[in-house]
This record gives structure tokens, C-alpha cells and sequence, in this order.
């Protein structure tokens, strides 16, 4: 079954305590992103990547990072997670067409507390 | 960087009524895709226009794009109870930009 899996799904961390989001799509797509959802905000963007070992900022990037060893991985990592950053995050890939992003597949999203 | 906006924020209708939302952007687009939410759960994609179309159709969906005023409408008819989600714009301006989604529209249908 295509899908894009992330983990944890739910966590609570205290402020300074560093933790990594994984996610890992087994659609083989090249396209790979990060958002972060707030009430009032919408989606926005953390990071992105074109490809194995193309990184982009997006919207939000400040206190994350990212990194695309392999096709299928694409780590959110909280080096001193802080209060601000607790929020739901989605991980979503697709495979760009006609020039564009192409349609995105999206996880089932990690909520994400840090006291 | 550029934005959908959604109207409404929010839309209440009665089951078997058509639910209409709007998208409003500011750049040139490639494409602009609609997409659909579930309480606290992933979004799933619903539709892609390409900015050289004009209407699509997928089911009970109909997608409008009106490049001349920046907008595009998502006509979900005869909506069901299982239609309840919020309903995201999202703009791709081609190339490596990113897509970018709008605010979102909230759709409740009550049986």
C-alpha cells in the first residue's frame, strides 16, 4: 500500500530535550516536505527537499533541521525543541509533474507538545 | 510567498445541498490543487486544475479556475454528512517553488 508513514504520532517532550520526527514515504517519489499546522495559521512549510541530499527552507525553518540521506527518509529533526513548536506536523511527498509539485501524498500527522 | 485565501472560513449546510468554497491567490500559477481534511488526521488530495483548464469534474466535484481573476471555486453537490472536513486551496507556481496552501475552509453537514 503507498503511504507515507511518520513516527512518533504523538509525543510530549520538555523544552531543550532534542528529538527527531521520522518519515518515510515507499512511493519512490523525489519530492519531499515538511509543515507544521496551527489553529488560525493553516499549513505552513518547515522544509522541503527536491531530492537525496537537496534540502530547501521553506516558510518556518527556524529551530529545525532536516536532512535527505536516502530517497525514501526525510528526518525532522528539534535540535532544543521550545514551547513555540508545539504543533501538529505533516510529512508529504509526490512525484513533480508538468513542472510542478505534483499532487501531494500526506502522513497521518505527529502532534508534538513541548512543555 | 504566495497564498491561497479561502472563503468562507467556515460553511454550515443541511444534507443533500451543494457546498460551494472559493480560492483566491495573487501570483501566476502552474496548477492549484484542492484538498481535503479530516479532523486531525492527513490531508488528502482531491483534485488538480492546471492553469490552461477552466473546469473539472471528479465525482461529486467540481473545480472552477478563473485565471484573469486570480480565483478558483470546489463545488461539492448533493454533500453527505461524510462530507464534514476542512477543505485547503493549494497554489504551485511550477518549478522547484513549493506548494503553498491557503487558511482552509471548515464544511460542516448536518443530517
Amino acid at each position: 500500500e503507498a503511504q507515507v508513514t511518520q513516527n512518533p504520532r504523538y509525543l510530549i517532550t520538555v523544552t531543550g530535550k532534542k528529538l527527531t520526527v521520522t518519515c518515510s514515504q515507499n512511493m519512490n517519489h523525489e519530492y519531499m516536505s515538511w509543515y507544521r499546522q496551527d489553529p488560525g495559521l493553516g499549513l505552513r512549510q518547515i522544509y522541503y527537499s527536491m531530492n537525496v541530499e537537496v534540502t530547501d527552507k521553506g516558510d518556518v525553518p527556524e529551530g529545525y533541521k532536516v536532512s535527505r540521506k536516502e530517497k525514501r527518509n526525510f528526518p525532522l529533526i528539534l535540535e532544543s525543541p521550545s514551547p513555540n513548536q508545539t504543533s501538529l506536523y505533516f510529512c508529504a511527498s509526490s512525484s513533480p509533474t508538468g513542472g510542478g509539485t505534483g499532487e501531494l501524498f500526506f502522513g497521518e500527522g505527529s502532534r508534538l507538545t513541548v512543555l | 510567498s504566495q497564498q491561497g485565501e479561502e472563503d468562507p472560513q467556515a460553511l454550515s449546510i443541511q444534507e443533500g445541498e451543494n457546498a460551494t468554497m472559493n480560492c483566491s491567490y495573487k501570483t501566476s500559477i502552474n496548477n492549484l490543487q484542492w484538498y481535503r481534511q479530516n479532523s486531525g488526521r492527513g490531508l488528502v488530495h482531491l483534485i488538480l486544475i492546471r492553469s490552461n483548464e477552466r473546469e473539472k469534474h471528479s465525482g461529486r466535484l467540481r473545480v472552477t479556475l478563473d485565471t484573469s481573476k486570480k480565483s478558483s471555486s470546489l463545488l461539492i453537490t448533493a454533500s453527505r454528512a461524510a462530507d464534514t472536513a476542512s477543505y485547503f486551496c493549494a497554489t504551485d507556481a511550477g518549478g522547484n517553488t513549493p506548494l503553498v496552501f491557503g487558511k482552509g475552509t471548515r464544511l460542516s453537514v448536518i443530517a
